[in-house]
Parts: structure tokens; C-alpha cells; sequence
């Protein structure tokens, strides 16, 4: 059972327009998301992360916003650049003790120039 | 600064093979994780571990085995390889179980 979902497979933006990748999750328990970017050919790398007891956090170019009463957190990216293009994974953890989060199916952004 | 390495990065094997899919980190992360990626989906968990000597199970355990001797390294064994087995594998560690992973670059593997 997929806890986290990503409904959007992919997204097309403009250079310089704003990205907005969308995540939903089911589990009320989850403390703590994060966001991976994954480039063709390489591992996923690790973007951004929020703690449940903020609503917004911002690094650069990149602000998640997370909103706990509708289960939904979203990436924003101001403004995309054609090197933001990749597929972008959100998970959560949810067994810490273990190490084990849970990750959604991913969303591919393409920023065309 | 390697990070997690993974070897090979390609192979190919028949029905019925087997294989070690090599995965070493050199962060001293206690953490290590192996997981698939099928095409369009997202990571499933096929084995973890939180130090060296102490091995689980995660979503997709089955045809796989692991073992975790030393800290850096946690090697991934495929017995009796099967189509069902043809995806990406990725290794990744972390220093908790609550901080963000560090992933390898991925073998990609095709079971023919």
C-alpha cells in the first residue's frame, strides 16, 4: 500500500516559469518529508525536507510547502531552469528506527528553454 | 569523495543465474538500504541494514539475499535469477534512520 502518491507523472514548464510538483499522503503519523531529484543514469540525490511542525521551507530556488490537514505537500521550483529537468521523488519516512520511508512513483519535469 | 559506490553498473544474465551486485560507501553511515525501481514507479525496499551485522527484510525480500560484514560494505546476491527480476538496483546509506539517503548511481539489470 503506497502511502505516498505522486498523481502527476509529468510536468512541462517554461524556463523561468514556476514548477509545482504535487504529493499526497495518507498517513496522518508522518513526521517528515523529503524531495529527491534523479537524473537519467544516476541515483537520486536529495533536494529539500520538511518537519511536520513547520509549514514551509525554503532553500534557494526551491520552497516545500506542506499542509497537514489535507495530507499534501508540494515542491515549488522559482524560476525552472532547464537543469532542474529530472524526476522528482517525494517520500516519508515511517519506521525510523529502521531507516525505511516510503516513495512515490515520482513526477518527470521538463523545463523547455 | 566517492559517496556509495555500486558495481557493476550493467548486466545482462540468463534465466536461472546468479549474481552479487556489489554496493560500498565510504561516509561510516550505519544505515544501508538496497532497493528496485521498476519503470514508472517509485523505490521498493528489498532489504536494509542498521549496522554492520544486522540484516532485514523490506517490501520485495523474495529471490534476493544480503549480508552486512563490515560497515561499508552490503552486497545484494541474486540466486536463481528471473525475468521478474529485470530492473534497476540501488544502493543507498544514511547515518539514521531519520536523516536523507545517499545513493549510488544504480546497476541496471536485465534477466533474459
Amino acid at each position: 500500500d503506497q502511502q505516498v502518491k505522486q498523481n502527476s507523472p509529468s510536468l512541462s514548464v517554461q524556463e523561468g516559469r514556476i514548477s509545482i510538483l504535487n504529493c499526497d499522503y495518507t498517513n496522518s503519523m508522518f513526521d517528515y518529508f523529503l524531495w529527491y531529484k534523479k537524473y537519467p543514469a544516476e541515483g537520486p540525490t536529495f533536494l529539500i525536507s520538511i518537519s511536520s511542525i513547520k509549514d514551509k521551507n525554503e532553500d534557494g530556488r526551491f520552497t516545500v510547502f506542506l499542509n497537514k490537514s489535507a495530507k499534501h505537500l508540494s515542491l515549488h521550483i522559482v524560476p525552472s531552469q532547464p537543469g532542474d529537468s529530472a524526476v522528482y521523488f517525494c517520500a516519508a519516512p515511517y519506521n525510523t528506527n529502521a531507516g525505511k520511508s516510503t516513495f512515490g512513483d515520482g513526477t518527470t519535469l521538463t523545463v523547455k528553454p | 569523495n566517492a559517496g556509495v559506490t555500486q558495481t557493476p553498473k550493467f548486466r545482462i544474465l540468463k534465466i536461472g543465474q546468479s549474481m552479487t551486485l556489489q554496493c560500498a560507501q565510504d561516509m561510516n553511515h550505519n544505515y544501508m538500504y538496497w532497493y528496485r525501481q521498476d519503470p514508472g514507479m517509485g523505490l521498493k525496499l528489498i532489504y536494509y541494514s542498521v549496522g554492520a551485522g544486522i540484516t532485514d527484510k523490506g517490501e520485495v525480500p523474495n529471490g534476493y539475499n544480503v549480508s552486512r560484514s563490515t560497515t561499508e560494505d552490503f552486497p545484494l546476491r541474486l540466486e536463481l535469477a528471473a525475468p521478474s527480476q529485470t530492473s534497476v538496483y540501488f544502493c543507498a546509506s544514511s547515518q539514521t534512520g531519520n536523516q536523507p539517503q545517499h545513493f549510488g548511481d544504480g546497476t541496471r539489470l536485465s534477466i533474459l
